[in-house]
């Protein structure tokens, strides 16, 4: 059975410029949920998608964006990409919402912004 | 404000030692604690979870250990291996009406097993 895939692994972006990274869940899985991991903040949530609607947000600024679609698929989209955006973004899937479900992680993308 | 304060930050054994890794949370609405090992360049994976109704789990080498009137859970490594060599993240979700909410991690501990 095939994990969390995450594309592209690796991408170098410009101050200003925008991205959009790409996560296809565990088949079967409804749930996608979105992480940043850098040194210093350690992994924080982004969002959370079920049945394409996002059913939860972290505390980060509107430029952090994401969609779901109907086969499950995610992508999360930054905008006017700061140097401090640079980070490891996760993409983990679920069975199903509620406590309790086992969360996979993908191995992430790594953005570098320059 | 939602947290979990995760101890200590690095920590090194013996072969055959056994590590404990410690966390803290303040919000009574937790009620899911799963711990997870990261390897460099690779996303973090479950080891062990718990729900605040059980004071331990085992499973092979790992063991839980859960203290509700404290607020606080551990991480035990049985006869630990160079290999178990990796980052440890304890981390707890909230039950929001039944939505998964979201994991909220502590900062990690990188564990280093001296043969």
């Amino acid at each position: 059975k095939a994990g969390v895939t995450q594309t592209p692994r690796y991408l170098i972006k410009t101050r200003g410029q925008q991205v959009t990274l790409s996560c296809s869940p565990i088949s079967g899985h409804r749930s996608v949920s979105w992480y940043q991991q850098t040194p210093g903040q350690g992994l924080q949530f982004l969002f959370e998608y079920f049945s394409e609607t996002q059913r939860n947000k972290g505390n980060f600024p509107g430029r952090f964006s994401g969609r779901q679609f109907s086969n499950s698929r995610s992508e999360m989209n930054v905008s006017t990409l700061e140097l401090g955006d640079s980070a490891l973004y996760l993409c983990a899937s679920s069975r199903a919402q509620g406590s309790g479900n086992t969360i996979y992680f993908g191995e992430g993308s790594w953005l570098t912004v320059v | 404000q939602q947290q979990v304060k995760q101890s200590p930050q690095s920590l090194i054994v013996q072969k055959g030692g056994i590590p404990i890794i410690n966390c803290a949370y303040e919000n009574t609405a937790f009620d899911y604690f799963p711990w997870y090992q990261q390897f460099p360049g690779k996303g973090p994976a479950l080891l062990i979870a718990i729900r605040p109704d059980v004071s331990e789990k085992k499973e092979g080498r790992f063991t839980i250990s859960f203290n509700k009137s404290a607020k606080q859970f551990s991480l035990h490594i049985m006869d630990s291996q160079p290999g178990d060599s990796a980052t440890y993240f304890c981390a707890a979700s909230p039950n929001y009406g039944g939505s998964q909410g979201n994991l909220i991690f502590g900062k990690g501990t990188k564990l280093s097993v001296k043969p």
